[in-house]
């Protein structure tokens, strides 16, 4: 079974400081790691997804996320926060080989302080 | 282009009622997938379709419930007898094929409220 933890319901941070989502998984394999955002009453887009290679990963937004074999990890991150930022964030895991759908968190809430 | 849509975006309906819920998928997408989102809680896969191999039903949580997919485009997943339980966002996604690594792209969801 595969399954993705993301211990914090909610982060906060200022306008201008770094901010970080964290994500850890477990999964048969090797993963597929991909992070989604949701702003109010929309549906989830895509940010950005690691498959293989390089263990850092940018993707939209000026988002990036590393991935972390040994911690099993990938912290979602963003050098300088936005208030546009502010949304809900999930993790989602995939095996390489096995059923197809995306497992995934339970979300983290962002929220950017002006 | 054109992304997912479904509709209708909200549905109401009395418990015991059916209900049909509709997914338009991104054109040229083999890979479809539903999911459930309940209120404060993450996404629930429901199931996934793969061009013309049969369905993965192993996220359904009830016999209620069944879907769809027809010509290998639009998708239809009906819950049958409604349950207060069953209120939720039903998200459907589409990837370009569901075998590889291709990200999904997500509809805007249908928010379904059982009185």
């Amino acid at each position: 079974a595969q399954s993705v933890a993301q211990p914090e319901d909610q982060v906060n941070v200022a306008e201008g400081n770094p901010l970080t989502v964290k994500c850890t998984y477990s999964v048969s394999g090797n993963p597929y790691l991909f992070w989604y955002v949701q702003y109010p009453n929309r549906g989830l887009q895509f940010l950005l997804k690691y498959i293989t290679g390089d263990n850092l990963v940018k993707g939209s937004y000026g988002f990036e996320a590393e991935f972390n074999k040994s911690q099993t990890s990938f912290h979602l991150k963003k050098p300088s926060a936005l208030v546009s930022d502010s949304a809900l964030y999930f993790c989602a895991v995939r095996a390489h080989t096995g059923r197809r759908a995306l497992t995934f968190g339970s979300g983290t809430r962002l929220q950017v302080q002006p | 282009g054109a992304g997912v849509s479904q509709s209708p975006s909200n549905k109401v309906t009395e418990k015991g009622k059916d209900v049909e819920l509709r997914c338009d998928p991104i054109s040229g997408h083999t890979a479809l997938y539903w999911y459930r989102q309940s209120l404060g809680q993450g996404l629930e896969f429901l199931i996934y379709f793969q061009g013309n191999s049969a369905p993965d039903k192993s996220g359904l949580p009830s016999d209620r419930f069944s879907a769809e997919r027809t010509g290998g485009s639009v998708s239809t997943l009906t819950i049958q007898r409604t349950q207060q339980e069953d209120s939720a966002v039903y998200l459907c996604a589409s990837s370009v094929s569901g075998t590889t690594n291709y990200e999904q792209y997500f509809g805007p969801g249908t928010r379904l409220t059982v009185t």
